[in-house]
């Protein structure tokens, strides 16, 4: 069975761009989630789906963020413009079931915003 | 509100020793509590969890960890360190999100 995956793995670009980070979660798990790391500190949650619906996006840091997911299966998180504090590593996971399972984690995007 | 705070972003061990990587928790209800472990260029594996049934979880790779209701505590061990453990972990609390803590990075001095 295949894991969570994300694409792409690195991306750098320049302040004002901007960049969409995709992940593909297992297949069946209706629970997708997206989480940051800025570098050093802890990861942080920023938004849960259930299916394609938003369950919760209180973590999002502000309306340049957006995220999606049509159709209930891949997301988006599309960053526009971006900035230099974007910077940091974005991870997807997923999960089926309750809510306070475990979670299966994607190996990461890491942004670079110059 | 939930959180973990993980004691020591750094900890060395000598191959062989007791591994010990703190974690300590707040909740308002009884906690989810995980760790997960990041080898280089790969993403969050699962070392085991606690869902409130038996208070010493075993994982893989021979950790395990301990619920301390009293000490609101979830401390990870491992009796024996090897090199193939030198990695960054985290401790996590979920309720409706998963929160976490900010890393151990683990080194294994041969």
């Amino acid at each position: 069975e295949a894991g969570v995956t994300q694409f792409p793995s690195h991306s750098v670009i320049e302040k004002g761009q901007t960049v969409t980070l995709r992940c593909d979660p297992i297949s069946g798990h209706d629970n997708l989630y997206w989480y940051r790391r800025v570098m050093g500190k802890e990861i942080k949650f920023l938004l849960h789906f259930v299916k394609e619906s938003k369950q919760d996006e209180s973590g999002m840091p502000n309306n340049r963020f957006l995220a999606e997911r049509t159709g209930g299966t891949y997301s988006t998180l599309k960053v526009q413009p971006a900035e230099l504090e974007d910077s940091g590593v974005y991870f997807c996971a997923s999960s089926q079931g309750q809510v306070r399972g475990e979670q299966f984690f994607g190996p990461g995007t890491r942004l670079t915003v110059l | 509100a939930q959180s973990v705070t993980q004691l020591g972003s750094h900890v060395s061990v000598s191959e062989g020793a007791l591994v010990l990587l703190r974690c300590n928790y707040s909740s308002s209800v009884p906690p989810y509590l995980f760790w997960y472990v990041q080898y280089p260029n790969q993403g969050l594996q699962l070392l085991l969890k606690y869902t409130s049934a038996a208070t010493l979880v075993k994982g893989i790779n021979g950790f395990e960890a301990e619920f301390k209701k009293s000490e609101t505590s979830f401390h990870l061990t491992k009796p024996s360190a090897h090199m193939s453990d030198a990695a960054e972990y985290f401790c996590a609390v979920t309720n409706n999100d998963m929160r976490f803590g900010a890393g151990t990075r683990l080194t294994v001095k041969p």
